[in-house]
């Protein structure tokens, strides 16, 4: 079947511009996660969201970022006034759920959306 | 000292050589572990998955040891193709967010 897909696979933005990444899970999966991987950092979580259940922001770097997630299946990723340390590949995940048999916790990761700010 | 830490690479083998990264991680509640491969400018796909002692899949076998806190990967017979970065990750629980490793790059030469 389909896997996790993501648009645009490559966006160059001006700094202080905003920015919006989107990230359409595999059909079925009721978790989406984001992450982004840069040089120094990493893979490294920002956000997550289980069903209708509040989103786990926790690892959002800043105000400046904010994701939604729309009838349960698509998200956005929304980087507001971007900055150079922005630029990274920005990762979406998914998995069937957060609770239940072993499977259903595996992550499967879309082609990732590859931010750079100039 | 980060959460999940891995052994440093690059790792360069032979074809058919047999190679083991180690994996620790800090969090004794952590539940579930995970195997991602990596290749360059492509998103992690998912290896293997260990939630019990240990897991086995053709070549590859993971296993975990709780009580020293790590997981470990190893590959048997080598190819070229497996060359590429092998990321750990660890789950606090059951579901949720990952913790990734810094990765470790193998490279397997002819």
């Amino acid at each position: 079947g389909a896997g996790v897909s993501q648009s645009p696979s490559n966006k160059v933005t001006e700094k202080g511009k905003d920015v919006e990444l989107r990230c359409d899970p595999i059909s079925g999966h009721t978790a989406l996660y984001w992450y982004r991987q840069s040089l120094g950092q990493g893979l490294e979580f920002l956000i997550y969201f289980q069903g209708n259940s509040a989103p786990d922001k926790s690892g959002l770097p800043s105000d400046r970022f904010s994701a939604e997630r729309t009838g349960g299946s698509v998200s956005t990723l929304t980087i507001q006034r971007t900055q150079q340390e922005d630029s990274a590949v920005y990762l979406c995940a998914s998995s069937q759920r957060t609770s239940g048999g072993p499977l259903s916790y595996e992550q499967y990761f879309g082609p990732g959306t590859r931010l750079t700010v100039t | 000292r980060k959460e999940v830490e891995q052994d440093p690479g690059p790792f360069n083998v032979p074809e058919g050589a047999t190679v083991a990264f180690n994996c620790t991680y800090s969090n004794s509640a952590s539940q579930s572990f995970f195997w991602y491969r990596q290749d360059c400018r492509k998103e992690p796909k998912l290896l293997m998955s260990v939630y019990s002692s240990g897991n086995e899949d053709g070549r590859f076998t993971a296993q975990l040891n709780r009580a020293s806190q790590y997981i470990s990967l190893l590959i048997r017979d080598s190819k070229l193709s497996d060359s590429a970065t092998y990321l750990c990750a660890v789950n606090r629980g059951w579901g949720g967010k990952l913790i990734f490793g810094q990765g470790t790059e193998l490279s397997v030469k002819p």
